[in-house]
């Protein structure tokens, strides 16, 4: 399967600003999406991040406070913008395999702390 | 629209013993997987188990079985000869073009 490397692990940031999460994947995937684990809580997916268009954001989640990139099939990038305390959250990537090998998996997260 | 249920937010087990985590979930699809993933503290999310909703036979790995029942989209994660590194949060999640998760359980096992 797949090997992501996701950065940073974690940040304590100010509140008002914005920081960008890094998924770096050692092979080209088709599939990448975002996750967001508040405190306590399951994994919600933000979106997906499509190479060469717009990310496909689920419901509750807008392109203006979570912007993707997705510049080609080995890499992703997720900005949290604007932050505020209720988006302390761990932050996931994930790749899907398809075929025989049909999974996900995930990077190892970035626990964000907005103060 | 997916759902995925699990009714037991905790979850306890002695060393040595056996465990079974529920899961319910609800989909349209006839053709779909299921998942038991395992998260530590370090928070890295590791695949347990896989279940191929077409294959009937129940999937296993090493200490990790599932019981699925299809008609009644059921799918539990029974953990045989528990250990103390099997403590973790428990997610059931079914595939959709992403994955959809279950609250989770947390496992906690005594010694």
């Amino acid at each position: 399967s797949a090997v992501i490397s996701q950065k940073p692990s974690r940040d304590i940031c100010q509140r008002g600003t914005s920081l960008t999460i890094q998924c770096q994947v050692d092979s080209q995937v088709t599939m990448m999406f975002w996750y967001r684990q508040q405190p306590g809580q399951s994994l919600t997916l933000i979106a997906t991040a499509n190479q060469g268009s717009e990310a496909t954001y689920e419901s509750g989640f807008v392109i203006d406070k979570f912007p993707i990139s997705r510049p080609n099939l080995t890499f992703s990038t997720l900005t949290v913008s604007n932050m505020s305390p209720e988006d302390s959250s761990i932050y996931l990537c994930s790749v899907g395999a398809l075929g025989v090998n049909y999974g996900y998996t995930f990077g190892s997260g970035t626990r964000l702390t907005v103060v | 629209a997916q759902t995925v249920t699990q009714s037991q937010p905790e979850m306890s087990v002695q060393e040595a013993e056996t465990v079974t985590l529920s899961c319910t979930y609800d989909t349209s699809e006839s053709d779909y997987y299921l998942f038991w993933y395992k998260q530590p503290p370090s928070r890295q999310m590791i695949l347990v188990i896989r279940q191929e909703a077409y294959k009937q036979q129940n999937a296993t790995e090493n200490r990790f079985s599932v019981n699925f029942q299809k008609a009644a989209k059921s799918f539990s994660l029974k953990i045989s000869d528990s250990q103390l590194g099997d403590a973790a949060m428990y997610f059931c999640a079914l595939s959709g073009y992403a994955l959809n998760f279950g609250k989770g359980t947390s496992l906690l096992v005594t010694p």
